[in-house]
């Protein structure tokens, strides 16, 4: 079946580490983005890329980087300098153009220890 | 950058008409979207706007007026299965696609 993966579902961390969470779509999609929700909020957009090796910042990138090498692949890299990275993650793709339906990952949780 | 405003709660009774205000202000339009959220969840995929109108879909509909900025979402029949967050999204111009903070519906009965 066609859809988005993410992985890990759950995820430890120590502070100062760095953490890679994956996200994996076989729909063919050209767009995707990626998201972060704390409790009780809305989901806040980190990055976003429309096409292979393109990608654009959303409104909280600071300490968050992510590549687009392969148009199913979209890796995101919490890293050290993300001050507050627990939050659940959610991924997410859609086609290209003026269709309807983003398509979501079913969310990593990352708890920093 | 995008400005998307909802009601942050609402509550209503089992078999009622619930509606979802949402205003947007964003530079260029490429679509609005409506997602239903439990807790813990992933959110769920109501409906999508591009043109101006309503669509409709079971017990869901979703109105757009691009020149106004605003959309609402209609929940008619109220179930108690219906209290959830609901999240309208916008995607701009650059294709930037942004959430509202969400509004919490709560059914009782």
């Amino acid at each position: 079946d066609g859809g988005i993966t993410q992985s890990p579902k759950y995820l430890f961390r120590k502070e100062g580490q760095n953490v890679t969470l994956s996200c994996e779509q076989n729909l063919n999609h050209d767009a995707m983005y990626w998201y972060r929700q704390d409790p009780g909020q809305g989901l806040r957009l980190i990055y976003y890329s429309q096409i292979v090796n393109d990608f654009q910042k959303g409104d909280i990138a600071e300490g968050y980087s992510v590549s687009r090498e392969k148009k199913e692949s979209f890796p995101l890299t919490v890293t050290s300098a993300q001050k507050n990275p627990t939050a659940f993650y959610l991924c997410a793709s859609i086609p290209g153009g003026h269709v309807g339906e983003l398509f979501f990952g079913e969310g990593s949780r990352l708890t920093v220890l | 950058g995008q400005n998307i405003d909802q009601p942050t709660e609402m509550t209503a009774t089992e078999g009622a008409i619930v509606q979802i205000n949402c205003t947007y202000q964003t530079s260029g339009f490429n679509g609005l979207f409506w997602y239903q959220q439990h807790a813990g969840e992933a959110p769920t995929f109501l409906s999508y706007n591009v043109l101006d109108g309503l669509e409709e879909k079971g017990r869901f509909s979703s109105f757009l007026s691009r020149s106004k900025g605003y959309s609402y979402l209609l929940l008619k029949e109220l179930q108690m299965k219906d209290s959830a967050s609901y999240l309208c999204a916008v995607r701009d111009g650059d294709y930037k696609l942004s959430f509202g903070a969400g509004t919490t519906v709560t059914v009782r009965a």
